[in-house]
């Protein structure tokens, strides 16, 4: 039973454009949701996280958008750079768990 | 900056060996967590551990067994390594308290022959 659902395997977008980048969930005890990014051969980094009570969080080319009735959530990167061709994963927290529910990860890549 | 740190970043074994992979990180973190990647499933979690000595099931613990005797690390056990595990593994550690970030090691791909 999948929690957190990412419908995208990849995503191919040209250099300078938009990227977005979705994630569904089906828990509504989740309280706090990340966005990892992971090269090949690397460990997933931090890129950008929002509260279950907030709706927007900005962050320089990043911004994650969060609509709770939909429990949906999403990731922009403007302008999308061919440095950002990586894995994305989506992550939540239940409340007070300390724990992280990933979804499948989805591939983008940049072309120049 | 914190550094996790994983004992190999490669290993090949054969089915039936014990396999050890070793986690290490330096920011005093109280949690640690293992996880491992196949395509198309994310990543799962394994065993996690909120203290020293304490150590709790994730959603896929079998096959494996985890030990934490010092803070600083975190080793998860294949007891007897099948085709199945296979993966790529991947060690996380955070601070107790109310964040929620975990920082990843750069993982060991375990190919089981």
């Amino acid at each position: 039973d999948q929690q957190v659902k990412q419908n995208s395997p990849s995503l191919s977008v040209q250099e300078g454009r938009i990227s977005i980048l979705n994630c569904d969930y089906t828990n509504s005890m989740f309280d706090y949701f990340l966005w990892y990014k992971k090269y090949p051969a690397e460990g997933p980094t931090f890129l950008i996280s929002i509260s279950s009570i907030k709706d927007k969080n900005e962050d320089g080319r990043f911004t994650v958008f969060l609509n709770k009735s939909a429990k949906h959530l999403s990731l922009h990167i403007v302008p999308s750079q061919p440095g950002d061709s990586a894995v994305y994963f989506c992550a939540a927290s239940p409340s007070n768990t300390g724990k992280l529910i990933f979804g499948q990860g989805t591939t983008l890549q940049v072309k120049p | 900056d914190v550094k996790v740190t994983q004992s190999s970043r490669y290993l090949v074994k054969r089915t039936g060996e014990k396999v050890f992979l070793e986690c290490v990180q330096d920011m005093d973190h109280e949690n640690m967590f293992w996880y491992r990647q196949d395509p198309g499933l994310g990543l799962r979690l394994i065993y996690f551990s909120y203290d020293v000595k304490m150590k709790e099931k994730g959603d896929i613990p079998e096959g494996y067994s985890v030990s934490r005797e010092k803070k600083e690390r975190f080793s998860l056990i294949l007891e007897s390594a099948s085709t199945n595990q296979t993966s790529m593994y991947l060690c996380a550690s955070r601070t107790g308290g109310g964040t929620y970030e975990q920082y990843f090691g750069p993982g060991t791909r375990l190919t089981v022959t």
